[in-house]
């Protein structure tokens, strides 16, 4: 089946440095690949949109220059954390879709999460 | 707009018995839905989807869900709990009027399964 790798699974950094987050489709091309940050105990909050080759699309609230995506090739998707503070401190999960029969009743695919804690 | 809510923030059932998650859409479009599950530090696996074939959906380890398009529903059950299914549980909606075929979450629901 489709696998997500997403890497690392979590990371301590001091605060006002930068972190990037890689996430991987092993097995299949995705030219979207999604973000995701979940708080403990809550749902999954969809950050952004990123597009293979074009920019990414952020959700309403999400600041751009905060969250950098970049999505460099079909397998590759990469969000940096820039001047990260202990509020950024969460879990992202990447997703991709592997197209299958369709867009949108494909399911997607998730990564196991990165654990960012700031202090 | 179009949402997903789930009934119920946590769930307590005795190995053995019935597992009831619920989960309510609001959409003016044909939805696609999915039920997934997330073991703590993980990401989320799929345990089934509804595209618009058959109603009833049958998943991995046990699950299944009914699409009820009247009820606007897409209700996940287990006829028998294991302590393995203890996890939390979203359930997801991917809208057909969207240009990236995005998923929107519920909010969640914990399953607790005691001995």
């Amino acid at each position: 089946g489709a696998v997500v790798s997403q890497h690392p699974s979590w990371v301590i950094c001091k605060s006002g440095t930068s972190v990037k987050i890689e996430c991987r489709s092993l097995d299949f091309q995705a030219t979207t690949m999604f973000w995701y940050r979940q708080f403990p105990k809550q749902s999954l909050m969809l950050m952004a949109t990123s597009n293979e080759g074009s920019k990414a699309t952020y959700e309403q609230g999400v600041e751009k220059d905060k969250f950098l995506i970049n999505h460099a090739s079909l397998t590759l998707s990469t969000l940096t954390v820039t001047s990260a503070h202990p509020e950024d401190s969460s879990f992202y999960i990447c997703s991709a879709r592997d197209l299958g029969t369709g867009i949108f009743n494909s399911p997607l695919h998730f990564g196991n999460g990165t654990r960012l804690t700031v202090t | 707009a179009q949402s997903v809510t789930q009934l119920g923030s946590h769930v307590s059932v005795s190995e053995g018995a019935l597992v009831l998650l619920r989960c309510n859409y609001s959409s003016s479009v044909p939805p696609y839905l999915f039920w997934y599950v997330q073991y703590p530090n993980q990401g989320l696996q799929l345990l089934l989807k509804y595209t618009s074939a058959a109603t009833l959906v049958k998943g991995i380890n046990g699950f299944e869900a009914e699409f009820k398009k009247s009820e606007t529903s897409f209700h996940l059950t287990k006829p028998s709990a294991h302590m393995r299914d203890a996890a939390e549980y979203f359930c997801a909606v991917s809208f057909g009027s969207s240009n990236t075929g995005k998923l929107i979450f519920g909010q969640g629901t914990t399953l607790q399964v005691k001995p």
